[in-house]
Parts: C-alpha cells; sequence; structure tokens
C-alpha cells in the first residue's frame, strides 16, 4: 500500500533558526516525491519535486529536501526561517496515486 | 494553458439530501483526476481518483461516490447526505510525471 507520513503535525521555531520537516513514505518501488504548502485560505503551492537524479531538490522561497532511499524519507530543510514561511506543510507520494501525507503546521515566533 | 475549473465554491445542503460536484480540466488530455477531502490535522484525505473514462478507484469506503462520464470531467456525488459529509472537498488532476493542479475547493455545510 502506498502511504505517507509526516510525524509532527505541529513545529515551532524561532526566526532565522534552521527547519527540518519529517516526512516517510511507503511504497514498492521509488515513487515521485512533492513538498506543497498552504497558506490560510489559499490553495496549495508546489515548493519542490523529486522524480530522480539528484537525491538533494532545491525549491522555491529558499526550501531544499533530500530524498533517501534507505529511509524511506523525503525531509524538507530551510537553512533560516521566515515570519512569512509560517504555514501548514504537506509532504505528497506518487506511486499509482497521489497520497498526501497529513501535514505539519509551522509557527514562526519572532 | 491548463486550468481546472471546480463549482460550486460553497454548498450548504439538508441531510438526506443529494449531492453533485462537478470538476473540469482544460488544456490536457488522459489525466489522472482525484477528489480530496481536506480537514485539520488530516491533511489531503485521498477519496477517489481515476486514470481513465469509467474507472474510478474509490480509497475510502464511504456515503459518497465518484463518476467520470468523459475524459476531462470528474464528479462527486451521493444519494443522501450525512452531518459528517461536512468538510473542504478539492479537485486535482496530475499526469504522474509532473505536479498536481487543484480546483478552488467546495466547502461543503451538511446542515
Amino acid at each position: 500500500a502506498q502511504s505517507v507520513t509526516q510525524p509532527d503535525i505541529h513545529i515551532t521555531v524561532s526566526e532565522g533558526a534552521s527547519l527540518e520537516l519529517r516526512c516517510n513514505y511507503s511504497y514498492g518501488a521509488t515513487p515521485y516525491l512533492f513538498w506543497y504548502v498552504q497558506s490560510p485560505g489559499q490553495g496549495l503551492q508546489l515548493l519542490l519535486k523529486y522524480f530522480s537524479g539528484d537525491t538533494l531538490v532545491q525549491g522555491i522561497k529558499g526550501f531544499e529536501a533530500e530524498f533517501k532511499r534507505s529511509q524511506s524519507s523525503f525531509n524538507l530543510r530551510k537553512p533560516s526561517v521566515h515570519w512569512s514561511d509560517a504555514a501548514e506543510y504537506f509532504c505528497a507520494v506518487h506511486g499509482n496515486k497521489l497520497v498526501f501525507g497529513a501535514g505539519t503546521i509551522l509557527r514562526v515566533k519572532s | 494553458s491548463q486550468t481546472i475549473h471546480q463549482w460550486p465554491a460553497t454548498l450548504v445542503q439538508p441531510v438526506g439530501s443529494p449531492l453533485s460536484l462537478e470538476c473540469t480540466v482544460e488544456g490536457t488530455s488522459n489525466p489522472n483526476l482525484y477528489w480530496y477531502r481536506q480537514a485539520a490535522g488530516r491533511g489531503l484525505q485521498l477519496l477517489f481518483y481515476s486514470v481513465g473514462i469509467g474507472q474510478i478507484s474509490s480509497e475510502v469506503p464511504q456515503n459518497l461516490s465518484a463518476s467520470r462520464p468523459q475524459d476531462r470531467q470528474f464528479i462527486l456525488s451521493s444519494k443522501k447526505l450525512l452531518l459528517s459529509d461536512s468538510g473542504f472537498y478539492l479537485c486535482a488532476w496530475d499526469t504522474g510525471l509532473a505536479e498536481a493542479f487543484f480546483g478552488q475547493g467546495t466547502r461543503l455545510t451538511v446542515v
């Protein structure tokens, strides 16, 4: 079965601190992997995606993610968080269908 | 260009009434089509997906059904709504090779 786990429902970080959001997936092969962000009242915006090749992918807004096959993980990182990064973040996996994790709500404190 | 239309944006329906939410896609052929329900703390729960006309996969047994009568049309239905059907419903499409594109969503309130 295909599934996605985002173990952290809420994360709070200080502005300027580094960020890592965790994502683990279950699928029998290497899937396509995505991170989306949703600000309050807004639609989903694609941050980055991994299809193949270099396992460290760069996205918009200074985000990056690393695919680790051995750990079935695709964690999202940012070296320095800005207050405008406060939003909900979704990891998604496309094997034979597009499945989303439950999301992680990021709060940024000044 | 590729666009996706989903309507209505909001809907208030009485318990026991039928439901029909429609989604259409423009600018692409043979897309994968999806219906999700978004709820706080549960992310986007996949309800149905379709890889072709008349091909529907149901992910969560419930009071809803889906149909794909045309290549770029996806319909979410219910014969009799329950209070628990209230929520925010999103239609989406992708080709499996790139990002997904989402409709604006429908806020359904069952009263």
